[in-house]
């Protein structure tokens, strides 16, 4: 089945530096994936997502890239700022979520 | 707009108990999805529902079962409680499932002591 995988369970930078968070996935068949944010006490929040047929997608601040060919994901945040703190979770849709799991993002001045 | 609302927020239950976890969708929305989100892992999928009719199972016992009612509400029950149970529980709506489009509520935490 498919599986999900964060490569760094902690990353920790700058406010104003741009963050990336990897993320692995195992299953080909899996064609729409999505980052979610968590911040203590909450329920995931969505960030941005990209489907199989596109490579890069951005947002307001916050880039995906997905490359298919070794079945990575990266979020990447520019500017970084203190609200940015959280947990990042990416996660892959088949007929349901599969989650990776998640890369806290610290922010420090 | 109310987003996906969960009650209770915080519960506490003694090992063999049993729990009624509720969520309330998004209006309009007619899939209901439980996961299951242990302390420092990703949410794990428990079920979904649409249109009051079971869609989806993940992988846990027949200890969990949940429904979903006419106004699109749903219930998540668990039966003997176990330590490992303590979990935050998280409802998400969708207006058709499948994957896409997906609001989660904030979740109930639920501690088995």
């Amino acid at each position: 089945g498919e599986s999900v995988g964060l490569h760094l369970p902690t990353l920790s930078v700058q406010e104003g530096d741009n963050s990336i968070i990897n993320c692995a996935y195992s299953n080909s068949a899996s064609d729409y994936f999505i980052w979610y944010k968590q911040e203590s006490g909450k329920g995931p929040q969505f960030i941005i997502d990209i489907r199989s047929n596109m490579d890069k997608r951005q947002g307001q601040r916050v880039t995906v890239l997905l490359n298919k060919t070794v079945k990575h994901l990266s979020l990447q945040i520019a500017a970084t700022q203190p609200g940015d703190s959280a947990v990042y979770f990416c996660a892959a849709s088949t007929d349901k979520l599969i989650f990776g799991t998640g890369t806290r993002l610290q922010v420090f001045p | 707009d109310a987003g996906v609302t969960q009650s209770p927020t915080h519960l506490i239950k003694t090992r063999g108990q049993q729990v009624t976890l509720r969520c309330s969708p998004i209006s309009g929305h007619k899939s209901v999805s439980w996961y299951q989100q242990v302390l420092g892992q990703g949410p794990q999928f428990i079920f979904q529902y649409y249109e009051k009719e079971e869609r989806g199972r993940g992988n846990f016992p027949d200890r969990f079962s949940a429904r979903q009612f006419p106004n699109y509400s749903s219930e998540l029950n668990v039966n003997a409680l176990l330590l490992g149970d303590s979990a935050l529980y998280l409802c998400a709506s969708s207006l058709t499932g499948g994957g896409y489009g997906y609001t989660f509520g904030s979740g109930t935490r639920l501690t088995v002591v």
